[in-house]
């Protein structure tokens, strides 16, 4: 059974940082594209970044670019979003997902929340 | 933001025929494939159409997808009650580099 179990979420000022991890079990994880996708609340979701399989190919949205970095450890079957410069506009809950060979996103974590406040 | 536009709410009664459309562009929708996400409210978002017009393994048969030009479209032929929840649509745009989501779609079953 697939299975995306993210951590590290939490309440933290503007200006921090936070890791998030994704511990991912049930299938070939160095064969697969992870991504994180993020949900503001009451609002829709939002895609935040994506790395290939062997790590040569990072993507992120705009608004996160030069702030959060994507990695991934293929021996522990884990992905991280290490997240700098927190604002209060990236307060969400954050979605670690496997993409497919059509980039759909087939299996998604249950979300870990990211609150940025003083 | 989102650059796929759905409109943001339709209804039905049970057993209705219900369509959500999705608008994009050339650089997202007219170049790549479009796929469907569902998400009841307060759970994470569960993929419902790949590739167009695919279904996951589990997904109901009257769900079903389809693209043309810039546009895709999302159909279920009999609305049942635990359909009811927010859709999604999304592609890779190529003008970003990034995939994008639509508005979203809310779902009501009268």
């Amino acid at each position: 059974e697939v299975q995306l179990v993210e951590s590290g979420g939490g309440l933290v000022q503007p200006g921090g940082s936070l890791i998030l991890s994704c511990a991912a079990s049930g299938f070939s994880f160095s064969d697969y594209w992870m991504s994180w996708v993020r949900q503001a609340p009451e609002k829709g979701l939002e895609w935040v970044a994506n790395i290939k399989q062997d790590k040569s190919e990072k993507y992120y949205v705009d608004s996160v670019k030069g702030r959060f970095v994507i990695s991934r450890d293929d021996t522990s079957n884990t992905v991280y979003l290490q997240m700098n410069d927190l604002s209060a506009e990236d307060t969400a809950v954050y979605y670690c997902t496997r993409a497919g060979g059509s980039n759909e996103f087939d299996y998604w974590g249950q979300g870990t929340l990211v609150s940025v406040s003083s | 933001q989102s650059v796929l536009t759905q409109s943001p709410s339709t209804s039905g009664t049970p057993g209705q025929r219900v369509t959500i459309s999705c608008s994009g562009s050339g650089s997202n929708i007219g170049r790549n494939t479009v796929n469907w996400y569902q998400q009841v409210p307060g759970t994470a978002p569960k993929l419902l159409i790949y590739n167009n017009n695919q279904r996951p393994t589990g997904v109901p048969d009257r769900f079903s997808g389809s693209k043309s030009g810039t546009s895709a479209s999302l159909a279920n032929s009999g609305l049942q009650s635990e359909d009811e929840a927010d859709y999604y649509c999304a592609a890779w745009d190529d003008s970003v580099n990034g995939y994008v989501f639509g508005t979203g779609t809310k779902v009501t079953v009268l």
